[in-house]
């Protein structure tokens, strides 16, 4: 079955600790985006990469750092940097070639940090 | 700045009344559309979506949206909801095909049976 898979769906941590979400996908799609939502924010981009190796910052990148050693893969690290990182997290991905623009997204991971 | 916004924050309706969702978008060149939806307790997931052509595109169960370039909105319909509609419906847009989505606030919809 071809999707995206995220892991963890719930996380705590306490504060001043990193923790890394990951993100993974099977449809060979070129790009890969994380997101953040909070309630009446909508989503907000953190990151996104369109090619492997390389990756460019979104709206709210301040706190966060990706990286894309893999086509089918994006983890996201929430730093200690980060000042509200209680959130929920969506990773997406795309066929950039195409330019179809439809993203495809993972159930999710929700972050709480105590 | 690239912006999106959803009017409406939260909606309450009865079965079968019609349904308008708010979104507008700022200025920015060529745009394609889209309006994606979350069902309680799934992934977001792609209702419909305008790149060209016909400004009243269909969706999946039928949704409908029109494109009004010269008042940059791209407002989401349906004649008849279903309790099965409760949901949060996002406005997204893309500018400069091949570029990043940015998305409206959302709008959660709640239809009462």
């Amino acid at each position: 079955d071809g999707g995206i898979t995220q892991s963890p769906k719930y996380l705590f941590r306490k504060e001043g600790q990193n923790v890394t979400l990951s993100c993974e996908q099977n449809l060979n799609h070129d790009a890969m985006y994380w997101y953040r939502q909070d309630p009446g924010q909508g989503l907000r981009l953190i990151y996104y990469s369109q090619i492997v190796n390389d990756f460019q910052k979104g709206d709210i990148a301040e706190g966060y750092s990706v990286s894309r050693e893999k086509k089918e893969s994006f983890p996201l690290t929430v730093t200690s940097a980060q000042k509200n990182p209680t959130a929920f997290y969506l990773c997406a991905s795309s066929i950039v070639s195409t330019s179809t623009g439809e993203l495809f997204f993972g159930e999710g991971s929700r972050l709480t940090v105590l | 700045a690239q912006s999106v916004s959803q009017h409406n924050h939260h909606v309450i309706l009865s079965e079968a009344a019609s349904l308008e969702l708010g979104c507008n978008y700022s200025y920015g060149g060529t745009v394609n559309l889209f309006w994606y939806v979350q069902y309680p307790g799934q992934h977001l997931q792609l209702l419909l979506k305008y790149f060209s052509g016909d400004p009243l595109v269909k969706g999946i169960k039928g949704f409908e949206a029109e494109f009004i370039k010269s008042k940059f909105s791209f407002n989401l319909r349906k004649p008849s909801v279903q309790w099965s509609d409760t949901a949060e419906y996002f406005c997204a847009v893309e500018y400069n095909q091949g570029g990043k989505l940015i998305f409206g606030q959302g709008t959660e919809l709640s239809v009462k049976p």
